[in-house]
């Protein structure tokens, strides 16, 4: 019974390079949900996607940052030309339905670090 | 909006007495909440949650949560607190009117002393 699936765990980019992380939901799950972690802080919400929709990004950077959710395989966060304060940890969620009520599993996160 | 405030950064509390972790929100329409618990380098593990019914909700590892809508409280209890219990403890708060995100409190962290 495995739960929110990330990787890689721990990312190291130069500036200017491209970040993708990648996300598969708990099993039976269709909802998908990253946040962001910067350090000593809590999480913010960046988006939310079902199979291949995009519900709610209102939390996304207007730029360089985009999220798909792809009819097969895994949700990936992409960071393109990454800056030193895009290093933070990102969690990808993971909830079985859409209502407000239910619960939000998370996964291990995806540390990534731009050098 | 809805936000969270969770107004200790940190709290000490000696092994075996009771422990408290403060929370207070507030949301434009029904509130839902939840309590999470972050391990060093680790992600975030669900404690409980509360939607509706009654205020006292208990949840996984002996830990409870008293919601106060008059307060807009939702403060995480354990009556006795174990070394193990030593982590970061997160707040989280869903507005039935304004979608699924959750926003998450500042988190405390919680030292548990022999």
């Amino acid at each position: 019974n495995a739960g929110v699936m990330q990787n890689p765990r721990h990312l190291v980019r130069r500036r200017g390079q491209e970040a993708r992380l990648r996300c598969s939901p708990m099993k039976g799950h269709s909802h998908v949900y990253w946040y962001r972690q910067l350090p000593e802080e809590g999480l913010k919400f960046m988006v939310y996607l079902q199979k291949e929709n995009i519900i709610d990004e209102s939390g996304m950077p207007k730029e360089r940052f985009s999220a798909e959710f792809p009819k097969e395989g895994p949700s990936i966060l992409r960071i393109q030309q990454v800056v030193r304060g895009d290093s933070a940890a990102y969690f990808c969620a993971s909830s079985q339905g859409q209502t407000s009520t239910d619960t939000q599993y998370f996964g291990p996160g995806t540390r990534l670090t731009v050098l | 909006a809805q936000s969270v405030a969770q107004p200790e950064d940190q709290v000490n509390v000696a092994e075996g007495n009771p422990l408290t972790v403060k929370c207070t929100y507030s949301v434009s329409g029904n509130p839902y909440l939840f309590w999470y618990v972050q391990y060093p380098n680790r992600g975030l593990q669900f404690l409980l949650k509360y939607i509706t019914g009654d205020n006292l909700v208990k949840g996984s590892y002996g830990f409870e949560a008293e919601f106060n809508k008059s307060q807009t409280s939702f403060h995480l209890k354990k009556p006795s607190a174990l070394v193990s219990d030593s982590a970061l403890y997160f707040c989280a708060v869903r507005d039935g009117a304004a979608g699924n995100k959750l926003t998450f409190g500042g988190g405390t962290r919680v030292l548990v002393k022999p």
